[in-house]
């Protein structure tokens, strides 16, 4: 069974950064994409970042460039976000998701950025 | 930047058809996905490239796409489809973008 496990949210004061994880299982990890999504309270969903089998390619939704760093280790089957200089405004919850169809996701784990 | 359009809100019946639409340049070019949330949920994928459907996604569950729009069809609604629901494409950059979500109503 696919499983998809974030975590490393929190309460966190503007300007601060978190690190967040997301551990896999069930699956081959090396044989995808993975990608961050987010969802602030009560709206819609917000493309983050993403980042090939091998990190030999990485994109950044605009909004986080310069702020956000993934990565991912594949011996440990985890994806990562390194969140720097948050602001308010990132308050939310961020997903991983598998591969180009997003086809399975986790629960999320909620970022709160508030002083 | 490149986006998505998609009605705010659509409403039926049970048994009816709903049909959701998803506007976008780039569609005739790019593969299209379609998303289900229910309330404190994560995104559930119902349609992939277009027109697949996922296994274990009702057959009720259809995608089209003509031009610049594409549309996700529900045959025979029923009160368990009541969500929200988002399309996913990409731009000519390859930069994902997200609809802003349709809430269906089943009245």
């Amino acid at each position: 069974e696919v499983q998809l496990v974030e975590s490393g949210g929190g309460l966190v004061q503007p300007g601060r950064s978190l690190r967040l994880s997301c551990a896999a299982s069930g699956f081959t990890f090396h044989d995808y994409a993975m990608h961050w999504v987010r969802q602030a309270p009560g709206k819609g969903l917000e493309w983050v970042s993403g980042i090939s089998w091998n990190s030999g390619t990485i994109v950044y939704a605009d909004s986080v460039k310069g702020r956000f760093t993934i990565s991912r280790d594949n011996a440990k089957t985890s994806l990562y976000l390194q969140v720097n200089s948050l602001r308010p405004e990132d308050t939310a919850f961020y997903y991983c998701t598998r591969g180009g169809s997003f086809d399975y996701w986790g629960q999320g784990t909620l970022v709160t950025v508030s002083s | 930047s490149y986006e998505l359009t998609q009605p705010p809100s659509v409403s039926v019946s049970p048994g009816q058809t709903a049909r959701i639409t998803c506007s976008g340049d780039a569609l005739p070019k790019q593969y299209t996905y379609w998303y289900q949330q229910k309330p404190g949920q994560a995104p559930v994928l119902v349609i992939y490239k277009n027109t697949e459907r996922p296994s274990g996604i009702p057959q009720r569950f259809s995608g089209s796409n003509s031009g610049t729009t594409v549309t996700l069809t529900i045959s025979g609604v029923q009160a368990e489809d009541e969500a929200d629901y988002y399309c996913q494409s990409t731009d000519n950059s390859g930069t994902v973008v997200f609809g802003g979500g349709t809430k269906l109503t089943v009245l």
